[in-house]
């Protein structure tokens, strides 16, 4: 079946440290990917996403590449920001269906 | 963007009671809609999908009499927790999508999360 499986955290870190936060899956088929974040007392917002391998997913100084070959989506910021102190969800979906499956979350702090 | 509301954000009710959360998609037609229940530190549970005009699927392990869902139009479904417990007290997310409209049909867009506390 399917699966995602993320690093546990929490992850701290200091302002304008490099983060990484690893995502892995096992799917049949070509998934969708994508990560969500969660601010606290919010619900999930779309991050970013890749279609298809090799494709790169970015926005607001977050990105991560579909690695097919690794069954990897790592998520990864140059330089973070008190402000991006969230949950951060990996997910798959597969093609032709609506169901995602997320990760268990993993718990960005970032202090000043 | 696509819009996803939840009504209401917060709350509290006494065991044995049921509460009623509506999910709303604001700007677009959501032929389905998806709900999820989050434990805290924890992950989204699916408990169910579903879809205008028809019955929900519901997850295994979920029991359909106790979660009620309603989606009775392309902008609104319903979840209904029937005589309420203080195991039920959750965070309850739904989300929606569309076909249709290639923007949006890979992706979910999900609602701000209604916090339920049964004393």
């Amino acid at each position: 079946g399917n699966s995602v499986t993320q690093m546990e955290g929490p992850v701290t870190l200091s302002e304008e440290a490099f983060l990484t936060i690893n995502c892995t899956y096992t799917a049949t088929g070509y998934p969708s990917l994508f990560w969500y974040v969660q601010y606290p007392g919010e619900g999930l917002q779309l991050l970013l996403k890749a279609t298809k391998a090799d494709d790169k997913g970015s926005n607001k100084g977050f990105e991560a590449t579909y690695r097919k070959e690794t069954t990897s989506f790592h998520l990864e910021k140059g330089s973070v920001q008190v402000s991006d102190s969230a949950v951060y969800f990996c997910a798959l979906k597969n093609t032709g269906f609506q169901k995602l499956v997320f990760g268990t979350g993993t718990r960005l702090l970032v202090s000043p | 963007g696509a819009v996803v509301s939840q009504h209401p954000s917060w709350v509290i009710c006494k065991s044995g009671t049921s509460v009623k959360i509506e999910c709303r998609s604001l700007d677009f037609q959501a032929t389905t809609m998806f709900w999820y229940r989050q434990f805290p530190k924890q992950s989204l549970m699916l408990m169910a999908t579903s879809n205008e005009g028809s019955k929900a699927t519901y997850e295994q392990g979920v029991e359909k009499d106790k979660f009620l869902i309603n989606h009775a139009s392309l902008t609104l479904s319903t979840l209904t927790v029937t005589s309420a417990h203080p195991e039920d007290s959750s965070f309850y997310i739904c989300s929606a999508g569309a076909s249709g409209d290639v923007r949006l049909v890979e992706t979910q867009y999900f609602g701000p999360g209604t916090r339920l506390l049964v004393l």
